[in-house]
């Protein structure tokens, strides 16, 4: 039982580059959500899906795209990466009680 | 909109004194959920305590209380007897649980705590 995990844990872009992160949960919850954690901050929703094939933006959508084919993974696209985008991105789940949030160990992104 | 306020940006605390980490809230929405979170310096998010806006009793988890006080929209962490594992930064985060806004949680900037022996 693996809880939330998080690929891959580092990388490092070069500005206009795309990657994609990914969220893995086997806990069969319908809800997952994407952070991002910059220095000094505390995370911000970047997106999230409350159920398989469905997904909603957040309150820092811009320059990320993501998809949520099979309910047990969420995906986090960046299609062009900018130095902005250097950050650390962490995954979240939660099932139907509104009082958890299970996060993933994050993804630190660098882009130069 | 909600908003998360943590007014403490660091904090240095004897070991085996108790601690109290500050956070404000603004909501316009009637049902809300309060959590705290501890982030080590190895960066995982650790969750430590919830309260509902509709709970009677203030929420505790051990050596964690959470002293919320709804009419001030204050939601402040205790720690008892604290230890140089506790050694971390602190969010604060919230969530409205009315239906038609966005879910996910609405996080403060936090405060690092420190521990001295």
């Amino acid at each position: 039982n693996a809880g939330v995990t998080q690929t891959p844990k580092f990388r490092v872009l070069k500005t206009g580059q795309s990657m994609t992160l990914l969220c893995a949960q086997d806990m069969n919850h319908e809800y997952m959500y994407w952070y991002r954690q910059d220095p000094g901050m505390g995370l911000r929703l970047i997106h999230y899906s409350v159920g398989e094939g469905t997904t909603a933006k957040g309150e820092v959508p811009d320059g990320y795209n993501v998809s949520r084919l099979k309910k047990q993974n969420f995906l986090l696209g960046l299609e062009s990466a900018a130095p902005s985008q250097t950050s650390v991105y962490f995954c979240a789940t939660r099932g139907p009680s509104y009082n958890e949030q299970f996060f993933g160990p994050g993804t630190r992104l660098t882009v130069l | 909109a909600q908003k998360i306020t943590q007014t403490q940006p660091g904090m240095f605390v004897q070991e085996k004194e108790a601690v109290t980490l500050d956070c404000t809230y603004d909501t316009s929405d009637p049902s809300y959920g309060l959590f705290w979170y501890k982030q080590p310096s190895s960066g995982e998010m650790i969750f430590l305590i919830y309260q509902g806006s509709y709970d009677q009793q203030n929420a505790t988890e051990g050596r964690y209380s959470l002293n919320f006080q709804k009419a001030r929209k204050s939601a402040n962490l205790v720690i008892s007897a604290s230890q140089l594992g506790d050694s971390a930064m602190y969010f604060c985060a919230m969530r409205a649980l009315s239906r038609g806004g966005a879910d996910g949680l609405t996080f403060g900037k936090g405060t690092h705590l420190i521990i001295q022996p």
